[in-house]
């Protein structure tokens, strides 16, 4: 099974500030690479696919990029309501497998 | 407007049965595959098992392989997962998702709960 390593795994920012989180895949995924925004007691949302594309309705300010082994999510400007957990998911092989997650919060 | 609407969840002894539906609207069911992803309490997301449009081809992780069965009804828009021979560690909310590869729309899932 191909291993997605998630970080970090919790992270603290202020209103306004960028972020970034990492994902890094035991083998080349070739960007099938997806990020969900998960928030308490609902279900997850997909924010970007084929690593950089962005789903339809997500605000602009989020954004992927990366290739073979590592990606990143980037959320500039920070808002409120980007309060939530993160996971990035591989699709290229079966099993798919996701990332433990990344909790963000407000500083 | 798509729509995933989950039912049949509950609470089940170790080593009994419960299947799960989920009824798809707002979409052609029948030209998407379908999924179905738990999530352990206050653990992260793992991937079930998976089907093709047309039901002629499935998959399965390995820890449920034998136990599960997943299925589709197109005529009657609706997804299936029977699980049989359920553990403890089967404990989860049970999502069912579209999508090829990626999950594009999630249901808002249901619970099950193995435990004597």
């Amino acid at each position: 099974d191909i291993r997605m390593t998630q970080s970090p795994a919790s992270l603290s920012a202020s209103l306004g500030e960028t972020v970034n989180i990492e994902c890094l895949a035991s083998e080349d995924i070739y960007s099938d690479l997806a990020w969900y925004q998960q928030k308490p007691g609902k279900s997850p949302q997909l924010l970007i696919y084929n690593a950089n594309s962005l789903q339809n309705g997500v605000p602009s300010r989020f954004s992927g990029s990366g290739s073979g082994t590592q990606y990143s999510l980037k959320i500039n400007s920070l808002q409120s309501e980007d309060v939530a957990t993160y996971f990035c998911q591989q699709y290229n092989n079966y099993p798919n497998t996701f990332g433990a997650g990344t909790k963000l919060e407000l500083k | 407007e798509v729509q995933l609407v989950e039912s049949g969840g509950g609470l089940v002894q170790p080593g009994r049965s419960l299947k799960l539906s989920c009824a798809a609207s707002g979409f052609t069911f029948s030209n998407y595959g379908m999924h179905w992803i738990r999530q352990a309490p206050t653990k992260g997301l793992e991937w079930v098992a998976s089907i093709s449009p047309s039901g002629g081809s499935t998959y399965y992780r390995d820890s449920v392989k034998g136990r599960f069965t997943i299925s589709r009804d197109n005529a009657k828009s609706t997804l299936y997962l029977q699980m049989d021979s359920l553990r403890s560690e089967d404990t989860a909310t049970y999502y069912c998702a579209t999508g090829s590869g990626y999950f594009d729309y999630w249901g808002q899932g249901v619970m099950v709960t193995v435990s004597s």
